[in-house]
C-alpha cells in the first residue's frame, strides 16, 4: 500500500540552526512528493513538491529532494526562523486515479529566539 | 484566487444531532477533496468529486456521512447522528483540471459533546 513516515516531533531548534526533517514513503507505483505547512490556526499551505526521482523542489529557503533509492523526502532549511514555527507535513500523490494525498502524522517545529 | 473557503470555521454540538459543513473551492477548479484530521495526526482521505460527480468514498465514510456537489461548484459534507469520534478538523481541497497540486482551505472543527 502508499504510506509515509515522518520523524516525530516536537523538533525545537534556536533560531538561525539548520533544520532537517526525515520523511520516508512507501509507494506501489511512481509517486509525486509533497510537503504542507500548517501554522496555527491555519489551513495546510503547499511549500514545495517534487515529481519524479533526483527533482529538488524548493520554496522560501526550504529544499526536498526526491531520493527513489531510499523512498525518502527529507526537508531541509540552512537557517530557521522563527516564524517557521509550524506543523510540517510529507504527502504523497500515489498518481491512482483521484489523486487523493497520503500524508504522514506531521512534525511540529518550535525555533526559539 | 479568493482561496478555498469553508463555513464554518468552528461548530460545537451535541452528540446525536446532525451538521452541515459547506466548503466553496477556487473558481474553476474541477476537483473538490474532502479530507478528516484528528488531533496528532495528518489528513485522511474521506471522498471527492470531479465536476458534480462523486468518484470515490473512503471506508472511513461512514453511512451517517453524507458529501454533494450538486452544481459542479461548492460542496456539502453532512455527519447525521454525530458521535464523540466524530470530533476532528474537516479540511476542503481543490485543483484545477489536468494538475493535481490541491489547496487546501482553513477547515472547520467539529466538536460533540
Amino acid at each position: 500500500g502508499n504510506s509515509v513516515t515522518q520523524m516525530e516531533g516536537p523538533v525545537t531548534l534556536s533560531e538561525e540552526a539548520f533544520l532537517t526533517i526525515n520523511c520516508t514513503y512507501t509507494a506501489t507505483g511512481y509517486p509525486s512528493l509533497f510537503w504542507y505547512v500548517q501554522y496555527p490556526g491555519e489551513g495546510l499551505q503547499l511549500l514545495l513538491k517534487a515529481t519524479k526521482a533526483d527533482d529538488k523542489g524548493s520554496n522560501k529557503g526550504f529544499e526536498a529532494t526526491y531520493r527513489k533509492e531510499t523512498t525518502s523526502f527529507h526537508l531541509e532549511k540552512g537557517s530557521v526562523q522563527v516564524s517557521d514555527s509550524a506543523v510540517y507535513f510529507c504527502a504523497l500523490n500515489p498518481m491512482e486515479y483521484g489523486n487523493k494525498l497520503v500524508f504522514g502524522a506531521g512534525t511540529i517545529l518550535r525555533v526559539k529566539s | 484566487d479568493t482561496g478555498v473557503s469553508q463555513d464554518p470555521r468552528h461548530k460545537i454540538t451535541k452528540r446525536g444531532q446532525n451538521v452541515t459543513f459547506r466548503c466553496d473551492p477556487i473558481s474553476e477548479h474541477n476537483r473538490l477533496y474532502w479530507y478528516r484530521q484528528t488531533l496528532g495526526q495528518g489528513p485522511e482521505f474521506l471522498t471527492y468529486f470531479q465536476n458534480e460527480a462523486q468518484l470515490e468514498k473512503s471506508r472511513l465514510l461512514s453511512d451517517r456521512f453524507s458529501a454533494e456537489r450538486p452544481k459542479g461548484s461548492f460542496s456539502t459534507l453532512e455527519i447525521q447522528r454525530t458521535e464523540q469520534g466524530d470530533s476532528a478538523m474537516y479540511l476542503c481541497a481543490s485543483s484545477p483540471p489536468g494538475r493535481e497540486t490541491q489547496y487546501f482551505g482553513p477547515g472547520t472543527r467539529l466538536l460533540v459533546l
